[in-house]
């Protein structure tokens, strides 16, 4: 079993619905990510949070440390938010896990 | 454009031939990461540094090897490649803690060993 799970796996969305993608961690943490990479490969980092939640234009990423799960929203989806998003955990002892990600397909 | 470089984008690969993929950041950063990630599964960490002359393995550090003489470089070194190395390699920089602040990453380098 992974320590970092993502659901769902692929996620297909009409522009303009409400995405949830979800992340559960089986570790301690310091800090959990949000990945996005695009099909061109490109890694950027969208979040990093230890509590509570973040906004950065339509994205929103909160974290419950006490259930070990955290979700990024999508609002008002568009095509360019295509891509895989990818869900990371990091402790103090410099320990990082990945999960596999969740690709997501907004159609016009 | 401040971020992190790596180089090659693309490189093929003999079995048993060696090379290294260069990274360098100039935003300053600590800590520098290298990553491999293998199709439909999420990165693994090879190896990482905290600062110039300091460096640890990280999850697969197997069959790699890393130096970080300056703050900016840090070249990841594959000896006699293996098909089991057939990877997207990113690199990564971050100020201080990941914690802190976050990663920046790198292109990616795609190799294929043959």
């Amino acid at each position: 079993k992974n320590e970092v799970e993502q659901s769902p796996q692929n996620l297909t969305a009409q522009e303009g619905e409400f995405i949830t993608i979800n992340c559960s961690y089986s570790v301690g943490i310091s800090a959990l990510h949000w990945l996005q990479q695009h099909p061109g490969g490109g890694i950027v980092s969208l979040f990093m949070l230890s509590s509570g939640k973040k906004k950065h234009g339509r994205l929103i990423a909160t974290i419950n440390i006490q259930e070990k799960h955290s979700s990024l929203h999508i609002t008002a989806s568009h095509p360019r938010d295509s891509a895989v998003y990818i869900c990371a955990v990091s402790n103090t002892g410099n320990q990082f896990y990945f999960g596999t990600g969740t690709s997501l397909t907004v159609i016009p | 454009n401040a971020g992190v470089t790596q180089t090659p984008k693309f490189r093929i690969l003999k079995i048993g031939q060696s090379m290294t993929l260069q990274c360098t950041q100039d935003m300053n950063h600590n800590y520098m990461y290298w990553y491999r990630q293998d199709p439909g599964m999420g990165l693994k960490l090879i190896y990482y540094s905290v600062g110039a002359g300091i460096t640890d393995k990280g999850e697969v550090p197997n069959g790699y090897n890393v130096s970080r003489s300056t703050t900016e470089d840090f070249p990841l070194r594959l000896e006699l490649a293996a098909p089991s190395q057939t990877s997207v390699y990113f690199c990564a920089s971050s100020s201080l803690q990941v914690r802190d602040y976050g990663y920046t990453f790198g292109s990616g380098t795609r190799l294929t060993v043959v």
